[in-house]
């Protein structure tokens, strides 16, 4: 069946630094590709998204790049801080013909201080 | 407004009981989710409603049943729980199919 690869599933960087967790996605019909970040305890917060026909999207110290032909899409988040501890999920969905939203399996993200 | 909001927080079932999840959104949303988390698996959605008075499966939907009440309610129901429906549940709503999801604080069960 259609599936969301994301790695790595666990990430450790310093206070400052960059992270960068990826997806792959099998399905070629996905065209919304939506960034869960999940904190101990609660439900996964919507933190960027980005559509088929755009490349890059960039919010303040967060981006996703999709790459259409390759299949997959990756978020970066630059000066980490500490408060950026925590779960990151990727998702692909599909809206036409048989709606589909499929996770990756996230990815937990610690930033040292 | 207080988003998605779900009932129970916690439940603890003993095997072959039943109990329902409520799910319900102040944001005017058509479309509603229910997904299970386990540990290493992501978020699989078990149904979701297109809009009021829709319902369809989902990747694991075996086990549950699923009520759109109204436009702002959505519930779930276990009618046999079994040991491997241990999880949290979450639900979620979008304006549309496909649209961002929001997600409400879940529900952790445990099935004895």
């Amino acid at each position: 069946g259609e599936n969301v690869e994301q790695h790595p599933s666990t990430l450790s960087v310093q206070e400052g630094d960059s992270a960068v967790i990826k997806c792959t996605y099998s399905d070629s019909a996905s065209n919304y590709f939506p960034w869960y970040k999940q904190e101990l305890g609660k439900g996964p917060q919507l933190i960027i998204d980005i559509r088929s026909n755009v490349g890059e999207k960039k919010d303040q110290r967060i981006a996703v790049t999709l790459n259409k032909t390759a299949k997959h899409f990756s978020l970066h988040i630059t000066e980490t801080q500490p408060e950026d501890s925590a779960v990151y999920f990727c998702a692909a969905s599909t809206s036409s013909g048989t709606y589909k939203y499929i996770f990756g399996t996230g990815t937990r993200l610690k930033v040292l201080a | 407004n207080a988003g998605v909001t779900q009932t129970p927080k916690f439940q603890v079932l003993k095997t072959g009981q039943s109990m329902t999840l409520q799910c319900a959104q102040d944001m005017n949303h058509n479309s509603m989710y229910w997904y299970r988390q386990d540990p290493g698996m992501g978020l699989r959605l078990i149904y979701y409603s297109a809009s009021e008075g829709t319902t369809d499966k989902g990747e694991v939907p075996n086990g549950y049943n699923v009520s759109r009440l109204n436009k702002r309610e959505f519930s779930l129901r276990l009618e046999s729980a079994a040991p491997s429906q241990t999880s949290v549940y979450f639900c979620a709503s979008s304006e549309r199919l496909g649209d961002t999801q929001y997600f409400g604080p879940g529900t952790r069960l445990t099935v004895l």
